[in-house]
């Protein structure tokens, strides 16, 4: 069965502090992980994929397959980063997307 | 054309009427989703189509139809429901299988059901 674990509801920092969201996953095939974002009044939208391992607006995370984790990390939070973070699964061989319960990071300044 | 267009975008109904919600996508994705989102909780996943047939149902009531009648359109039915389907209901599309591909996602239908 697929999970998605995302331990933390809500996070708060001050401008310029490091974040990190913590994802984990339960998965026995090959998954692919993403971090989608959600800001206030705005839609579901893409923020990063494993499989690409870029960094968008400063974010980055890698797959950690011994520790089945894909953490989002950005070193110097922004305000405008605040909104609903959700880490996502997705199956390689089926079109099944199943979401994390999402932690909601609020940035101070 | 990067978007997922639903309508309505707010729909009030009585538990004896039928509605539907309507989804449509021009990025030729053959993978199309339906999602339902209570306040402050997640994305649920309620029904997958692949190349417009059906290929996942997350065990939802039959109150809840759904329908793939072209590669571009994904409609869901909705009959007798329950005060507590009132929910935000989310569709999204992607290519199919593995890559890593996006899913786009629609502003979605407020559903409230009196």
């Amino acid at each position: 069965a697929q999970r998605v674990t995302q331990p933390e509801k809500l996070l708060s920092v001050f401008k310029g502090a490091p974040v990190e969201l913590k994802c984990n996953y339960s998965y026995s095939g090959s998954p692919e992980l993403f971090w989608y974002v959600q800001y206030s009044r705005q839609r579901l939208q893409l923020l990063l994929r494993h499989i690409s391992r870029e960094s968008i607006k400063g974010f980055t995370a890698d797959l950690n397959k011994g520790e089945t984790s894909f953490h989002l990390k950005k070193p110097f939070a922004q305000e405008e980063d605040s909104a609903m973070y959700y880490c996502a699964l997705r199956s390689y061989n089926t079109d099944k997307l199943i979401f994390g319960t999402g932690t909601r990071l609020q940035v101070f300044p | 054309d990067t978007e997922v267009t639903q309508t309505p975008k707010h729909l009030v109904m009585g538990m004896t009427n039928k509605k539907s919600l309507k989804c449509e996508q021009h990025m030729g994705h053959r993978a199309m989703y339906w999602y339902k989102q209570k306040a402050k909780k997640p994305p649920e996943l309620m029904f997958v189509y692949s190349y417009e047939k059906l290929s996942i149902n997350e065990s939802v009531p039959s109150r809840f139809s759904p329908e793939c009648p072209n590669s571009s359109l994904l409609n869901l039915h909705l009959h007798a429901l329950q005060p507590e389907d009132s929910a935000l209901y989310l569709c999204a599309s992607s290519q199919v299988q593995g890559g890593g591909t996006e899913a786009f996602f629609g502003q979605g239908t407020r559903l409230t059901v009196v």
